[in-house]
């Protein structure tokens, strides 16, 4: 499994707070991506990064926004926390394996459950 | 835009039977199809891909699926579930941006 980790694990939270989830590899991808999983959805994708301080929005980006500072980290912040916001988020990351195909094949890390109350 | 439909929510499958989940992907272009399986409380792992040339692909834990560009599908197909394939799985369709878009899943029940 690529080396992916994502932090905090679980978390509850109350609605008008701030959240920063973070995302760290170890396997010197490219691209990285934040999606949220939710029941009848499947997994949607919030924003994604294709190289340090590069980033873009994806189809469900209002309420967040991320960083990435290091090849090896992605943050995702939820500014102000509200109860649509309550998930499980994903982390992803791609082409690390300098072709084209493998900047497709995504590898996710293991998740976050957040509980915004 | 990309975007992929999977028709079925459920499927209810006894051990050993087959089994075969549908995906229908919307794309112009010549797309990059992907199936992923997703056990309880995990994440997502990488069963099978197709880019070009074979349209009958290989995967992981004894998986196929097989692209077919006229009814716009990519099934994934096993011959005989064991009760470990008990889980959910997500097709997806990449288009030129690097970027995956999902189906909203089928989720796989293994009767003894």
């Amino acid at each position: 499994d690529a080396g992916i980790t994502q932090s905090p694990r679980h978390k509850v939270t109350e609605t008008g707070t701030p959240v920063t989830l973070r995302c760290h590899q170890t396997e010197n991808h490219r691209y990285m991506y934040w999606y949220r999983q939710d029941p009848g959805h499947g997994l949607r994708l919030i924003h994604y990064s294709y190289g340090v301080k590069d980033t873009d929005k994806g189809e469900v980006s209002d309420g967040y926004s991320v960083s990435r500072s290091k090849t090896e980290d992605f943050l995702l912040t939820l500014e102000s926390a509200t109860s649509s916001q309550t998930s499980v988020y994903f982390c992803a990351i791609s082409g690390g394996q300098g072709t084209w195909t493998g900047d497709y094949e995504q590898y996710f890390g293991p998740g976050t459950r957040l509980t915004v109350t | 835009a990309q975007s992929v439909t999977q028709p079925d929510i459920h499927i209810t499958v006894s051990e050993g039977a087959s089994l075969e989940l549908r995906c229908n992907y919307s794309y112009g272009a010549t797309p990059y199809l992907f199936w992923y399986v997703q056990s309880p409380g995990q994440g997502l792992q990488l069963l099978l891909k197709y880019f070009s040339g074979d349209t009958l692909v290989q995967g992981i834990k004894g998986f196929e699926a097989e692209f077919k560009r006229s009814q716009s599908s990519f099934n994934l197909r096993k011959p005989s579930v064991h009760w470990s394939d008990a889980a959910e799985y997500f097709c997806a369709v990449g288009a030129g941006d690097y970027k995956l878009s999902f189906g909203a899943g089928t989720t796989v029940t293994v009767r003894a």
